[in-house]
């Protein structure tokens, strides 16, 4: 079946310095790739998306560029803020249409930016 | 344009008895599912809702039940509590559940089970 796999955290980062959060994934068809972010006590916030290969999805600073080759989304911010400071959730939609879409998520990586 | 909403936001049960659970999808939205996330498990799907027909279910026993309502409006059932059953559950919405679609998220309902 479809997995995610993404870097464990917790990742600690001082403000302004660079940020990569590894995701590979495993799917049979064409997935949609999706980044969640999620922020203490809060549901789930879209960051980006890219629903087929070479797109780049960007949203805030961040971006992630879909690698069919590699089955990679990984996701990279050049300069990060105090605020920030959250979960990332990396997620694949299969989505057969008779079937609707189901989202596979990967464990989350938890990032700390330190002043 | 208003979220999803969830209610009710925390809920206190004890093992045996059961729950539901409401969600109210972003106004045009047909698609409603719903995820499970826990710290051990992380974030798994449950069951999707379009048009009030399930169209497609996760790995979870019987006692995890859902449906739909010709609003669009979804609710989710879980009988015989379990202590596993502790959990913050989360609904998404999207227009048609297609997969390259965005899934807008509620803020959840966090249920524990004593």
């Amino acid at each position: 079946g479809d997995s995610v796999t993404q870097m464990e955290g917790p990742v600690t980062l001082s403000e302004e310095a660079f940020l990569t959060i590894n995701c590979t994934y495993t799917a049979t068809g064409y997935p949609s790739l999706f980044w969640y972010v999620q922020y203490p006590g809060e549901g789930l916030q879209l960051l980006l998306k890219a629903t087929k290969a070479d797109d780049k999805g960007s949203n805030k600073g961040f971006e992630a560029t879909y690698r069919k080759e590699t089955t990679s989304f990984h996701l990279e911010k050049g300069s990060v803020q105090v605020s920030d400071s959250a979960v990332y959730f990396c997620a694949l939609s299969e989505g057969i249409k008779a079937a609707g879409n189901k989202l596979t998520f990967g464990g989350g990586t938890r990032v700390l930016v330190k002043p | 344009k208003a979220g999803v909403t969830q209610t009710p936001r925390y809920l206190i049960k004890t093992r045996g008895q059961q729950v539901t659970l409401s969600c109210s999808p972003i106004s045009g939205h047909r698609s409603v599912s719903w995820y499970q996330q826990t710290p051990g498990q992380g974030l798994q799907f449950l069951f999707e809702y379009f048009s009030e027909t399930q169209r497609n279910k996760g790995n979870f026993p019987g006692r995890f039940s859902g449906r739909q309502f010709s609003n669009s409006r979804s609710e989710m059932n879980v009988s015989t509590l379990e202590l596993g059953d502790s959990a913050l559950y989360l609904c998404a919405s999207s227009r048609e559940g297609q997969k390259e679609e965005t899934q807008y998220f509620g803020p959840g309902t966090r249920l524990l089970v004593l």
